[in-house]
């Protein structure tokens, strides 16, 4: 079934470690997108991509990294996890050129001891 | 400048009750305005979005650029409705800029 895929659900981490959050999408969407959202609060955008080799900035400032090698894949990376890096991440994609709104995964809780 | 404001973190209605999310939006372009929900242990999902013009499970949502307003509305909320639901807006770059949210609690 097409769909958006997020591994792990859940993460606790110590500090200091480096983690990869997965995200992988069988739509053959061209965009894809991180959000990071607290509890109770907005979503924020932290990186988008708009293909291949295309990865972006978003609104909010992340010590996180993004790669798009692959159309289906955008994993985000955390080089050394620390406490205020806990959240909850949301990967999502959506069609070039059509307002048909997002795609979204099921996210990953981070926590990070 | 693009924004989304949702100004009520929280609303509270009795079943059979009317229900109005409130939304508004600031953005310079013709705006493109979507409603999300997220029900309990569920993936954010698309509610409905202004240019398609449709009712789903019974919520409208209509665009009004005089008061640049997106306000979501239902009749007669049911309690399967309780949920967070997010206003958005496509803005620049084709990326989506969402509200804070609203928790819409539905009693029995």
């Amino acid at each position: 079934e097409a769909d958006i895929y997020q591994t792990p659900r859940y993460l606790v981490i110590g500090t200091g470690k480096k983690i990869t959050l997965e995200c992988s999408q069988t739509m053959g969407h061209d965009k894809m997108y991180w959000y990071q959202q607290d509890p109770g609060m907005e979503l924020h955008l932290i990186h988008y991509s708009y293909g291949v080799n295309s990865t972006e900035k978003g609104d909010l400032s992340s010590e996180s990294t993004v790669s798009r090698i692959r159309t289906e894949h955008f994993p985000l990376t955390l080089e050394s996890a620390r406490p205020s890096h806990t959240s909850q991440y949301l990967c999502a994609s959506s069609e070039m050129g059509k307002a048909y709104g997002y795609t979204f995964g099921s996210g990953t809780r981070l926590t990070v001891v | 400048a693009q924004r989304v404001t949702q100004p009520e973190k929280l609303l509270s209605v009795f079943k059979g009750a009317p229900v109005e999310l409130k939304c508004n939006y600031s953005y310079s372009g013709s705006p493109e305005l979507f409603w999300y929900v997220q029900y309990s242990r569920q993936r954010l999902q698309l509610l409905l979005r202004h240019i398609s013009r449709e009712s789903i499970k019974g919520f409208t949502a209509d665009l009004n650029k005089g008061e640049t307003s997106f306000h979501l509305k239902k009749p007669f909320a049911q309690e399967e409705d309780s949920a967070m639901y997010y206003c958005a807006l496509l803005g620049y770059g084709n990326k989506l800029v969402f509200g804070a949210g609203t928790i819409l609690r539905v009693k029995s």
